[in-house]
């Protein structure tokens, strides 16, 4: 079975700083991950993805992930976090030989402070 | 990329009544899905929705409930029949254009009283 954890429901960081919001992930076989973010009263935006190939992926709006099979994680940076990066953060997951829906964690707030 | 409208984007109901929710896209895509966002929650895929057949619905989610039509390439609605206040939610459409990249649509925000 697939799932997806974000173990923090909330992160907060200062304007300037780096930022992570961490993700770790179970599938069966080789995983497809993506991160969406969610901006109030929007949609789901898609941010990155990571496939195949390189593990540190490189996104939108100046975000990164880096997959870690042995850690079975794919945390989202970015090194500089600004205040309209304030959003909730959606890590999703699809198993490779499985369906086609995505399994999404539960999201988790971030909060940049000015 | 796609983009995706839905209508309404929001709206309160009564108990028992029925809402339909349309979603449309700015292109052609085979497969088009309906997620759920309950209050404070993450998304829970209710089915998928393909073009000339009937929707493959997740475990939890029957088309009694949650009836779907997807009459051409751009274009799917959902209905939640009968609703309760639990069916207060955010329902999502999403389309796949290409491998591996979902789009989703703005949301219909759901109150049911």
């Amino acid at each position: 079975a697939q799932s997806v954890a974000q173990p923090e429901d909330q992160v907060n960081v200062a304007e300037g700083n780096p930022l992570t919001v961490k993700c770790t992930y179970s599938v069966s076989g080789n995983p497809y991950l993506f991160w969406y973010v969610q901006y109030p009263n929007r949609g789901l935006q898609f941010l990155l993805k990571y496939i195949t190939g390189d593990n540190l992926v490189k996104g939108s709006y100046g975000f990164e992930a880096e997959f870690n099979k042995s850690q079975t994680s794919f945390h989202l940076k970015k090194p500089s976090a600004l205040v309209s990066d304030s959003a909730l953060y959606f890590c999703a997951v699809r198993d490779r030989v499985g369906a086609n829906n995505l399994f999404f964690g539960t999201g988790t707030r971030l909060t940049v402070i000015p | 990329s796609a983009v995706i409208s839905q209508k309404p984007s929001r709206d309160i109901c009564q108990r028992g009544t029925s809402l339909t929710i349309q979603c449309q896209v700015d292109s052609q895509v085979t497969m088009m899905f309906w997620y759920r966002q309950q209050p404070g929650q993450s998304l829970t895929l209710i089915a998928t929705a393909n073009q000339g057949s009937e929707a493959t619905y997740e475990s939890g989610f029957v088309i009694d409930k949650f009836p779907i039509s997807r009459p051409n390439l751009t274009f799917s609605t959902l209905t939640v029949s009968n609703m309760s206040p639990e069916d207060s939610s955010i329902y999502l459409c999403s389309v796949e254009p290409g491998r591996n990249e979902q789009f989703f649509g703005p949301g219909t925000r759901l109150t049911v009283l």
